[in-house]
């Protein structure tokens, strides 16, 4: 089955602790990209990935780090978690920038 | 800059009512419009889309048409059941000569009460 996978769905952690969240995808998609949704704010991107060893900034970037070593995998890296960065994040992937976005189940992280 | 608009939500409705979901754009150039829908618990799915003026999205029921004159985008369905209660995003993606980008709207949250 075509889909992309995030991991954890959930997690809570505290400020400070270095955590990972995963996302890959099974479609051999190029392009792939990490948003977050908050209330009355939407969908904000954050990092996006043209294809392997490709990555740039999206429109709030800050405090977050991604990598792109394999086509499959986007993870996203928080290397010093904060409150602000509570929040749902979706990964999503597509054959390439322009097309159909398909997107993961969301990781609901919770920063204390 | 490239920006969409959606109305407040929640909107609530009662099953087998009318449902219209207001969407406006600002963009320069040929965007191409998307609706998205996120049920309870999951990711974004592709709802419809349309890809010039003039051209009508559909699927499961709804319906949205590009309207360039309008700058709109509007999602409908003639008939909504419980099963549809979501929350909606309109978005639309833009190209230019650096790239495309897919600017989504805040979403509006539907509720169907039977």
């Amino acid at each position: 089955e075509a889909q992309v996978t995030q991991n954890p769905r959930y997690l809570i952690t505290v400020t400070g602790k270095k955590l990972t969240v995963t996302c890959s995808q099974n479609m051999n998609h190029e392009y792939m990209s990490w948003y977050r949704q908050d209330p009355g704010l939407g969908l904000r991107q954050i990092y996006y990935s043209m294809n392997v060893e490709v990555t740039d900034k999206g429109d709030v970037p800050e405090g977050y780090k991604v990598s792109r070593k394999e086509k499959r995998n986007f993870p996203l890296i928080l290397e010093s978690p904060s409150p602000n960065q509570t929040s749902l994040y979706f990964c999503a992937s597509s054959l390439s920038r322009g097309e159909t976005q398909y997107f993961g189940p969301g990781t609901r992280l919770l920063v204390l | 800059g490239n920006s969409v608009t959606q109305m407040e939500g929640p909107v609530t409705l009662s099953e087998e009512a009318f449902l219209t979901i207001n969407c406006t754009y600002t963009a320069t150039g040929y965007p191409s419009l998307f609706w998205y829908v996120q049920y309870p618990g999951e990711g974004l799915q592709l709802l419809l889309k349309a890809t010039k003026a003039d051209d009508k999205g559909s699927n499961k029921g709804f319906e949205a048409t590009y309207r360039k004159e309008t700058t709109s985008f509007h999602l409908e369905k003639g008939s909504v059941q419980v099963s549809d209660s979501a929350v909606y995003f309109c978005a639309l993606r833009w190209a230019n000569q650096a790239g495309t980008a897919l600017i989504f709207g805040k979403g509006t949250t539907l509720s169907v009460s039977s």
